[in-house]
């Protein structure tokens, strides 16, 4: 998918455990996005950085921060899951601000 | 922040044009419409977008109106591949965020 990776792409978890979701892109875009996809809201975006250790908040950003130390490299943590946020998870890229996004294949994460 | 408005849902017969509509009659002067796609549960995948002018590329077509309150993708020779959900999404003014919304889920059939 055009350089950017997403892992793990499935994992099932417990309540109240933490999860990482890592993104990954070898673009050297600038911008980095965290959105999650349920049936019927369709995408909603949790988080963006435009730039290292530059983040801020999207639609539905409770539950979640997100890191980014390098450019290549943008964290989504969820500190305590919950069956809510049992979702298919994108990552998406984009070097300019002119919002043509380039999605990863996505991160489908259960929590029983 | 313009919101749009799509059908949920629309149908069209293979090798005919796909015609989809989008209506965001709070667009602000400086905002552009960005157009994507959906297949199955694959990541979205960028179509076209556009500020005034129509616009067209290898995929597909753009029509915005003159008042660009509402515009229309074009699909010329829709093909069974083309069935997906198709975003039509306006560009937060100032910032460097893309809202989507839910979208038309465009059936081709044979």
């Amino acid at each position: 998918d055009a350089g950017i990776t997403q892992s793990p792409r499935h994992k099932v978890t417990e309540t109240g455990t933490p999860v990482t979701l890592r993104c990954h892109q070898t673009e050297n875009h600038r911008y980095m996005y965290w959105y999650r996809q349920d049936p019927g809201h369709g995408l909603r975006l949790i988080h963006y950085s435009y730039g290292v250790k530059d983040t801020d908040k999207g639609e539905v950003s409770d539950g979640y921060s997100v890191s980014r130390s390098k450019t290549e490299d943008f964290l989504l943590t969820l500190e305590s899951a919950t069956s809510s946020q049992t979702s298919v998870y994108f990552c998406a890229i984009s070097g300019v601000a002119a919002n043509v996004l380039t999605f990863g294949a996505g991160s489908r994460l259960t929590v029983l | 922040d313009a919101k749009t408005t799509q059908p949920t849902s629309m149908d069209c017969a293979e090798g005919r044009a796909a015609n989809l509509p989008c209506n965001h009659s709070t667009i602000s002067g400086n905002e552009y419409v960005y157009w994507y796609r959906q297949i199955h549960s694959q990541g979205p995948q960028y179509i076209i977008h556009g500020l005034k002018n129509n616009e067209t590329n290898e995929m597909a077509s753009l029509i915005i109106t003159e008042d660009r309150k509402s515009s229309t993708l074009i699909l010329p020779h829709a093909t069974l591949r083309d069935t997906a959900v198709y975003y039509c999404i306006v560009r937060v003014r100032d910032t460097d965020k893309l809202i989507f919304g839910t979208g038309t889920r465009l059936q081709v059939f044979p």
